[in-house]
């Protein structure tokens, strides 16, 4: 099965509303970083966040490694959210960064 | 700077053609890795280098070369190239913890 999954697979948010986006891990992770993919273009790394809780300006993560999980919450959601977002971590030690399949998150105005 | 470069942005390559692409970064970091982006697919890790020793992936380990000839530059080549290898080819680089990426190169073969 799948060692990373993401979800939902898709949302689509009224601009202001907030969205919490989910990753589930199957074995031992470390090095756990969120990304952003607007179509077409690179991965931007959003918030490198192994354990605990990170905020950085809209955009919060809560990583629980006991229970291999992470979450990403947007807050007060505009329509430059719009994309894909990855969560993607080392598992075991592999010594590489496997990707979850992503959410894509479309905001309309 | 946390900058990594990628060259070209996009590439066209004709079915059977060799297809070189370049990657640079200048933060010193030891591992340099190759994604390969497909449109609603996750990134796929095709190789990675730690230092001088290249890690290629078992289900491409035929389909791609690497060469890194000193710690900033990190190549990926593709022989023959297939309709298959259209792609997005994104290269990124870490020093143990977050990884940073480049622009990636948009290669489309015809």
């Amino acid at each position: 099965g799948q060692q990373v999954q993401q979800s939902p697979a898709s949302l689509v948010l009224q601009e202001g509303e907030n969205a919490e986006l989910q990753c589930n891990f199957s074995s031992t992770a470390t090095r756990l970083q969120w990304f952003y993919q607007r179509p077409g273009g690179s991965l931007v790394s959003l918030l490198y966040n192994p354990s605990g809780t990170k905020h950085t300006g809209r955009l919060t993560s809560t990583t629980v490694t006991k229970e291999r999980r992470s979450s990403l919450h947007i807050s007060s959601s505009q329509t430059t959210d719009s994309g894909t977002y990855f969560c993607a971590m080392e598992l075991g030690l592999s010594g590489k960064l496997t990707f979850g399949e992503g959410t894509q998150v479309t905001v309309i105005s | 700077d946390t900058t990594v470069k990628q060259n070209p942005r996009y590439k066209l390559a004709r079915v059977g053609k060799p297809v070189n692409l370049i990657c640079s970064q200048t933060m010193n970091h030891d591992t340099m890795y190759w994604y390969q982006k497909k449109p609603n697919q996750a990134p796929k890790l095709l190789l990675f280098y730690y230092d001088k020793i290249l890690n290629r992936e078992a289900d491409t380990f035929e389909k791609f070369q690497s060469s890194r000839p000193n710690n900033s530059f990190c190549s990926l080549y593709i022989g023959s190239a297939g309709l298959e290898y259209s792609a997005m080819y994104l290269c990124a680089s870490s020093q143990g913890e977050r990884l940073f990426f480049g622009h990636g190169t948009k290669l489309s073969v015809l």
